[in-house]
């Protein structure tokens, strides 16, 4: 019982570089997000995307974009990678429904030098 | 002012005892609750949800929830060592589709 797999685990990039997160769910919710998380900040909503087909942005999504792959698998993009974007990378789950939670993966840490 | 708010902390209390942890709001149409824990490196995972004014209880813990005050409180009872972690307050915001707001988190430090 999977749930949310996020990969990679961890990784370091120089500034300047792309990379891309994977996240993939087999809970065949309809909703999937993207946070980071920075120490005192709480976890902040890059992108979300409602349901299979449609992305929006979320509270912080400069220098970041996603797609929406499939139902079960969204990505997370960063073309141009910044000092600023270190941080632990979250991806979440939830059926869509309103009274229900979110779901997370085990996160991705990314350092930026 | 920031949509979901928590003390950070750290909350200190002693093994046994009951910890509470409390969480405001602004947005007075919202309608679920959450409460997360986090291990330190781990990722939250859900304890609690909450959707109606009152107590929920599960085990050790206790949901509250006031609308009319705009808060929501998480009750440890018999607090174990095992429970110190950052507990992350979360709460929908009102609209056609499921997304939610994170408080910062209180960090709880149970001392054997």
């Amino acid at each position: 019982n999977a749930g949310v797999t996020q990969t990679p685990k961890f990784q370091v990039l120089k500034t300047g570089q792309s990379m891309t997160l994977q996240c993939a769910q087999d809970m065949n919710h309809n909703s999937m997000y993207w946070y980071r998380q920075d120490p005192g900040m709480g976890l902040r909503l890059i992108y979300y995307s409602a349901s299979e087909g449609t992305t929006d942005k979320g509270e912080v999504p400069n220098g970041y974009n996603v797609s929406r792959l499939n139902k079960r698998e969204f990505s997370l993009r960063l073309e141009s990678a910044a000092p600023s974007q270190t941080s632990v990378y979250f991806c979440a789950s939830s059926t869509g429904v309103y009274n229900q939670p979110q779901h997370f993966g085990d996160g991705t840490r990314l350092s930026i030098l | 002012q920031k949509e979901v708010e928590q003390n950070s902390g750290p909350l200190s209390v002693p093994e046994g005892a009951i910890a509470s942890l409390n969480c405001t709001y602004s947005d007075r149409g919202s309608q679920s609750f959450f409460w997360y824990r986090q291990y330190s490196g781990k990722s939250p995972e859900l304890i609690m949800f909450i959707y109606s004014n009152g107590d929920k209880e599960d085990g050790r813990f206790t949901a509250q929830l006031n609308k009319a005050s705009q808060y929501v409180s998480l009750l440890i009872r018999d607090s174990q060592p095992s429970d110190s972690a950052t507990y992350l307050c979360a709460v929908n915001i009102v609209g056609g589709y499921q997304k939610v707001t994170f408080g910062i988190g209180t960090k709880l430090q149970v001392i054997p």
